[in-house]
């Protein structure tokens, strides 16, 4: 079956542009997360979404980061005036409603700024 | 605060030799506890995970960690390593929903 699907796997921006990055959930799966890993660190939460609510924003680094999910299933991260800084590999991750469950991860988009 | 400590950045064994991964965790509450394999330019997979029950858990892989609640450990073990478990592993903890994850440990595994 189908996994968790990210687009695009790689992005180049000048600083100052914004980006948008997608995920495509595993189907049926209500619970979405987004994780920001920078290089040769573990993953750090970033949101996290049931169906189309955003319940948990409190990893989102600045106002910068917005972060959507408008039907339940689709999700966009979205980065506006990029810095350097936010380079890094963007992980999004999606799993079944109970708590206790696995998270199913995407490849992620590995994020550069120029 | 919850957190979680892997204290070694890398592991080497010989393959066919049993292997350790260590994770301690801090957390309030009952923990539920995971283990993830993570490729180069690929995200993570999941492994393993201790909700409640027995001690010893197994997964995927031929893995499995041992739970144990007064040291707040949970050390991933594999008793014949394989060359092709070389790779990055996190131990991860949440009680929230969100994972908490540790810094990762590279696993080499030498022929």
């Amino acid at each position: 079956g189908a996994g968790v699907s990210q687009s695009p796997r790689y992005k180049v921006a000048k600083r100052g542009q914004d980006v948008a990055l997608r995920c495509d959930p595993i189907s049926g799966h209500v619970s979405l997360f987004w994780y920001q890993q920078a290089l040769g660190q573990g993953p750090e939460f970033l949101t996290y979404f049931q169906n189309e609510a955003q319940l948990d924003k409190s990893g989102l680094p600045s106002d910068r980061f917005f972060a959507e999910r408008p039907e339940g299933s689709v999700s966009t991260l979205k980065i506006q005036r990029t810095q350097q800084e936010d380079s890094a590999v963007y992980l999004c991750a999606s799993s079944d409603r109970r708590r206790n469950q696995p998270q199913h991860f995407g490849d992620g988009t590995r994020l550069s700024i120029l | 605060a919850q957190s979680v400590a892997q204290p070694e950045d890398q592991v080497n064994v010989a393959e066919g030799n049993p292997l350790t991964v260590k994770c301690t965790y801090s957390v309030s509450g009952n923990p539920y506890l995971f283990w993830y394999v993570q490729y180069p330019n690929r995200g993570l997979q999941f492994l393993l995970k201790y909700i409640t029950g027995d001690n010893l858990v197994k997964g995927s892989y031929g893995f499995e960690a041992e739970f144990n609640k007064s040291q707040t450990s949970f050390h991933l073990k594999k008793p014949s390593a394989l060359v092709s478990d070389s790779a990055l592993y996190f131990c991860a903890v949440s009680n929230t929903g969100k994972l908490i994850f540790g810094q990762g440990t590279t696993l080499q595994v030498k022929p």
